[in-house]
């Protein structure tokens, strides 16, 4: 089944706790993105990867770090977490270039810094 | 860089009534207009999308409609369902990116009464 997948789905952590949040993709998409959700300000991008080793800055970079190692991953990592950085996130993953473009979303991850 | 605003933020409408979501968009160099839709609890969907080479799309009862040069776009719902009931969002992106570079509205949450 093609999917995205992301663990964990829920998360209570606290300020100053490194985490990882990982993605998995089994659909050998090269674009892969990471999004966070809040009430009232929609879907922000975070950081997003073209391909293998290629990553880049979204729109609210700052306090997270990704890597993009292999195709099929692209984990997001919180070195010191706090907690505006409380949110729901979203994995993504599309073919990249014109064509299908749809971004498959994974299930969330619901992370509560505390 | 991209900025999409997207009106109303909620919406209520009757069953069989048609409900109209739109979205303003300020980089003339986007050319590509997706709609996803977000069940409550669930990820995002996409919907229905549209090129800037194309005016109008539909889909059975949803459409999209494309004003380059006033910079909007328009999600139509026909005769709406209670299953249509969701928060809905618009994005746009441009060719630089491959069409993924999503910057997404702060979404129309849609109640559909029976």
């Amino acid at each position: 089944e093609a999917q995205v997948t992301q663990n964990p789905r829920y998360l209570i952590t606290v300020t100053g706790k490194k985490l990882t949040v990982t993605c998995s993709q089994n659909m050998n998409h090269e674009y892969m993105s990471w999004y966070r959700q809040d009430p009232g300000l929609g879907l922000r991008q975070i950081y997003y990867s073209m391909n293998v080793e290629v990553t880049d800055k979204g729109d609210v970079p700052e306090g997270y770090k990704v890597s993009r190692k292999e195709k099929r991953n692209f984990p997001l990592i919180l070195e010191s977490p706090s907690p505006n950085q409380t949110s729901l996130y979203f994995c993504a993953s599309s073919w990249f270039g014109t064509g299908n473009n749809e971004q498959f979303f994974g299930p969330g991850t619901r992370l509560t810094v505390l | 860089g991209e900025n999409v605003e997207q009106h109303p933020s909620t919406l209520s409408v009757q069953e069989g009534d048609s409900a109209v979501i739109k979205c303003t968009y300020s980089d003339s160099a986007s050319n590509y207009f997706p709609w996803y839709k977000q069940e409550l609890g669930k990820r995002p969907q996409l919907i229905i999308d549209i090129r800037s080479n194309v005016g109008e799309k539909k889909d059975q009862r949803i459409a999209v409609t494309l004003n380059k040069t006033a910079k909007h776009f328009s999600l139509h719902i026909t005769e709406t369902q209670p299953e249509d009931s969701a928060v809905y969002f618009c994005a746009a992106s441009g060719r630089n990116t491959g069409f993924q570079k999503l910057v997404f509205g702060t979404g129309t949450r849609l109640l559909v009464s029976p």
